[in-house]
């Protein structure tokens, strides 16, 4: 099946820090979503690829060629922290995600 | 629109016992798929329904079984429970009518199996 590697598994921030995440995935897909996952446990839509690429100090670029997509955090603030995945597919709703990378965001 | 739902939040049950989790997908998607998600991973595919059948099966027992209403609501079923089934239960929903659309996930069940 498809492996999915994101780089860093943590991170932290001081507010108003900008940084860059990366996800690789090991074979051609179709579908690739970043969610962020709170504190609670809900997972929250970020981007859909290849639709929607920019919103509130976030945006994501994909390089499907190339097997990789990024996720760039602008301006950080301390509601950003929390587990973000990517997740990727090649049919229906059978995402494989990845392992997440931790961010925390200090003020 | 009405989100992802489901239920119940929390759930504690002892080792052998079945359990029976619920999900309401989203208004106008009409496939839902589950995912566990143990503590410090990433969610994992359980399986996927359309049409009131499996469609698409991830590398869970039989044990792991489902159905899906004509409402597009939905139900994870687990028998026999086991202490690594001790995790965070997600519903996602999404419309294959539009070909491949964005999953929404429900807020999750928390299921502790003792």
């Amino acid at each position: 099946g498809i492996q999915v590697e994101q780089s860093p598994p943590d991170l932290i921030l001081q507010e108003g820090a900008n940084s860059t995440l990366r996800c690789n995935f090991s074979d051609s897909v179709n579908n690739l979503q970043w969610f962020h996952q709170n504190p609670w446990g809900q997972l929250i839509n970020l981007f859909y690829i290849p639709s929607g690429t920019k919103q509130n100090g976030l945006s994501a670029t994909t390089v499907a060629t190339e097997r990789y997509s990024l996720l760039y955090i602008s301006s950080s603030q301390t509601t950003d922290s929390g587990v973000y995945f990517c997740a990727v597919g090649t049919s229906g709703s059978r995402l494989t995600f990845g392992e997440g990378t931790q961010l925390t965001v200090n003020p | 629109e009405t989100g992802v739902t489901q239920s119940p939040t929390h759930l504690i049950k002892t080792r052998g016992q079945q359990v029976t989790l619920r999900c309401s997908s989203q208004s106008g998607h009409n496939t839902v798929s589950w995912y566990q998600q143990a503590l410090g991973q990433g969610p994992q595919f359980i399986f996927q329904y359309y049409r009131e059948e499996e469609n698409g099966r991830g590398n869970f027992p039989p044990r792991f079984s489902g159905l899906q209403f004509p409402n597009y609501s939905s139900e994870l079923n687990v028998n026999a429970l086991e202490l690594d089934d001790s995790a965070l239960y997600l519903c996602a929903s999404s419309s294959v009518d539009r070909g491949n659309s964005p999953l929404h996930f429900g807020n999750g069940t928390r299921l502790t199996v003792t």
